[in-house]
């Protein structure tokens, strides 16, 4: 199975701020990695697919980029509504796998 | 707009099976770009993928649960099901049912992400 590796597991940050999560994957996965937000009580919302392409009603301040092995979500600017946790997921091949999660808290 | 329903009993003994149905309104299951799956999550803990099926029936699982899980689809209900055999206090999680998008006419077949997802639903597991 293909395991995907957060870092980091929690971060502290300023609304304001510029934030990168990595997820590094075990193996080759090309681009196929998708990003999801996730807040208190609710499902999963897909954020990013492809690594780098951005769900229709996402804002642009979240980015996407890597391949291969190595994967950023970059939020350019956080919002008050973006402290969430976030996960990444590699869909290039079965079985499916979540990263650990990013949990992205207020400092 | 396309919306997914879990349902099902919140409360399983242990070693006995779960049952959880998903409903997928505004759309078809059957669709050549849709898988749909079972996603958990345990109590303050990530995500867990559990497997996805196409509306033919072809199936894929997880491999920590396969001896465990099955996954059915039902076209002319609209609806897709999981059966999880034997629970523990380990399997107690929030389920969610999930639309995996990817192009699947074509081999081999393309994965996006799971884009439409329903509200999710708590099982415990207790005696």
């Amino acid at each position: 199975d293909i395991q995907l590796i957060q870092s980091p597991s929690f971060l502290s940050a300023s609304v304001g701020d510029r934030v990168t999560i990595t997820c590094r994957a075990s193996q080759g996965i090309s681009s196929d990695l998708a990003w999801y937000q996730q807040k208190p009580g609710k499902a999963p919302k897909l954020l990013i697919y492809d690594a780098v392409t951005l769900q229709s009603g996402v804002p642009s301040r979240f980015s996407g980029s890597g391949s291969g092995t190595q994967f950023t979500l970059t939020v350019s600017s956080l919002r008050p509504e973006d402290f969430a946790t976030y996960y990444c997921q590699q869909v290039n091949s079965y079985p499916l796998t979540f990263g650990g999660g990013t949990k992205v808290e207020i400092k | 707009q396309l919306q997914l329903q879990e349902s099902g009993p919140g409360l399983v003994k242990p070693s006995e099976t779960l049952s959880l149905t998903c409903s997928v309104s505004g759309g078809s299951i059957i669709s050549t770009s849709a898988y749909w799956g079972w996603i958990r999550q345990p109590p303050g803990k990530g995500l867990e993928w559990i497997g996805n099926i196409y509306y033919s029936g072809n199936t894929y699982y997880n491999s920590a649960l396969k001896t465990r899980v099955t996954i059915a689809v039902d076209t002319s209900k609209n609806q897709f099901s999981l059966r999880l055999r034997s629970v523990t206090a380990a399997d107690m999680a929030v389920y969610y049912c999930a639309r995996l998008s990817g192009i699947y006419d074509i081999s081999p077949g393309y994965n996006i992400g799971m884009d439409v997802w329903g509200q999710g639903t708590t099982v415990t597991v207790s005696s």
